[in-house]
């Protein structure tokens, strides 16, 4: 059974559309994430929600629009896309933040505006 | 920002060879993380390193917290062809950052048979 599952996998699509990327975990978490990641590679953490209530929002643009109708389930809603969202966007989980606590990732979503 | 400076960017060995990975900081972590993804992958966590001076072995990996946590390095002993892949180090902050993982900018490690 996968811990954290995402969809779709793969999306390609073109500039100012409007898509969504869904996430589900059945870890019993009650903390999840949006992390993006670059063509560089490089990870960087969008939003994180606890029990449904948005606890980071790390500067992203108002674009982007997370939605968590219940602890299980994080969505990622994205506006007018644009070339520059083009990335892959990871969905993790964990319990409650805490010193050394795991973040389970997803397999990732791999987004291409065109 | 939080930053982390891992280094080498990019590692290529033969087979059998010994590698460090080294990850840097100005910054206090409340942990230190390692992960390793593969391609087409999520991230998939080695180990958590808590306690300055920690040491962690896993098989042939060694990881090693800095005294101050402030940084780490990830050694492998006669590295496998299945040790290939992207590592990453990741920062827990703390305090009001609690809950946030800073990364590296990852080491993209191919070992060749």
């Amino acid at each position: 059974d996968t811990a954290v599952s995402q969809t779709p996998k793969y999306l390609v699509t073109q500039m100012g559309n409007d898509k969504s990327i869904k996430c589900e975990q059945n870890l019993g978490h009650d903390t999840m994430y949006w992390y993006k990641q670059d063509s560089k590679k490089f990870l960087k953490i969008m939003f994180s929600y606890n029990n449904k209530e948005l606890i980071i929002n790390e500067t992203v643009p108002n674009r982007f629009s997370p939605k968590s109708p219940d602890k299980a389930h994080l969505n990622l809603h994205i506006n007018s896309l644009e070339l520059g969202d083009s990335a892959v966007y990871f969905c993790a989980s964990s319990q409650t933040p805490s010193a050394g606590n795991t973040i389970y990732f997803g397999e990732g979503s791999w987004l291409t505006v065109v | 920002t939080q930053l982390l400076e891992q280094s080498p960017q990019f590692l290529s060995i033969q087979e059998g060879e010994n590698l460090t990975v080294y990850c840097n900081s100005s910054s206090v972590f409340s942990s230190l993380q390692w992960y390793r993804q593969e391609p087409g992958e999520g991230p998939v966590l080695l180990v958590t390193v808590v306690t300055g001076g920690e040491v962690k072995k896993l098989k042939r990996l060694t990881f090693q917290f800095g005294d101050a946590r402030k940084d780490s390095s990830l050694h492998i002993t006669a590295a496998q062809p299945g040790d290939t892949g992207l590592y990453l180090c990741a920062g827990a902050g703390r305090g009001s950052t609690l809950g946030r993982l800073y990364f590296g900018r990852g080491t993209q490690l191919t070992v060749w048979p």
